[in-house]
């Protein structure tokens, strides 16, 4: 039941753009993004809880589409702060979030 | 407003004793959940408790491991018979209800010698 993330790593300079994608085998009820800095506890970005629906904050957004069992991270003009590992967490009604294997982003100057 | 709070930060073992983890979740969250993370790796869920009740430990082995959350106190993650392959990341995680966002603490980490 685990999620399969898209890419496994990724560089980009400051200032470029990336997608992270995130697929499940299985229906979903809610996907929740995480970021993780080497050595740290995740931190939590947002939870998208329709099909279809998309949110964000600062420059960094997500959709879901709850047909295909997937969702998008969008991260737009990347700052140094990005850079860590993100992990997709997916409900499939059960009473726990399976994670993918993460996706790890660096940004370089 | 205190964030999720895990003592110790770091634990070491010997093969054979026991661990004791120990989880205090954010003020007014009722929802514990358990994760196990190894290096370079993600996070696999353990164990899901509410307040005296254990919700789903289908992500726990059968053995060793066993998980409570008291009335009173932090929740509790127990690992009798510590093995090498038990050293680990642990974290949890407290929700303000069942499907919401999980915020985490800062980990324990394991290490059996």
């Amino acid at each position: 039941q685990q999620p399969v993330q898209s890419p496994q790593a990724v560089i980009l300079r400051e200032g470029e753009d990336a997608v992270i994608n995130c697929s499940s085998s299985k229906a979903l009820y809610s996907v929740h993004w995480y970021r993780q800095k080497h050595g740290e506890a995740p931190v939590f970005l947002m939870i998208l809880l329709k099909g279809g629906e998309q949110k964000g904050h600062d420059k960094i957004s997500a959709s879901f589409n709850e047909k295909k069992q997937q969702s998008s991270l969008y991260l737009t003009a990347s700052q140094l702060s990005y850079s860590g590992t993100y992990f997709c967490g997916t409900e499939t009604g059960a009473n726990n979030l399976f994670f993918g294997t993460g996706t790890r982003l660096t940004v370089i100057p | 407003n205190a964030g999720v709070m895990q003592n110790p930060r770091h634990l070491v073992r010997r093969r054979g004793q026991e661990a004791r983890l120990r989880c205090s979740p954010m003020k007014g969250h009722s929802h514990v959940y358990w994760y196990r993370q190894l290096p370079e790796e993600g996070l696999k869920f353990m164990v899901y408790l509410q307040k005296e009740n254990i919700i789903d430990e289908s992500g726990m082995p059968k053995e060793r491991f066993s998980a409570e959350f008291p009335k009173e106190g932090p929740s509790i993650l127990r690992i009798q018979q510590v093995v090498r392959g038990d050293s680990a990341a642990y974290f949890c995680a407290s929700s303000p209800s069942q499907g919401g966002e999980q915020y985490f603490g800062p980990g324990t980490r394991l290490t059996v010698t």
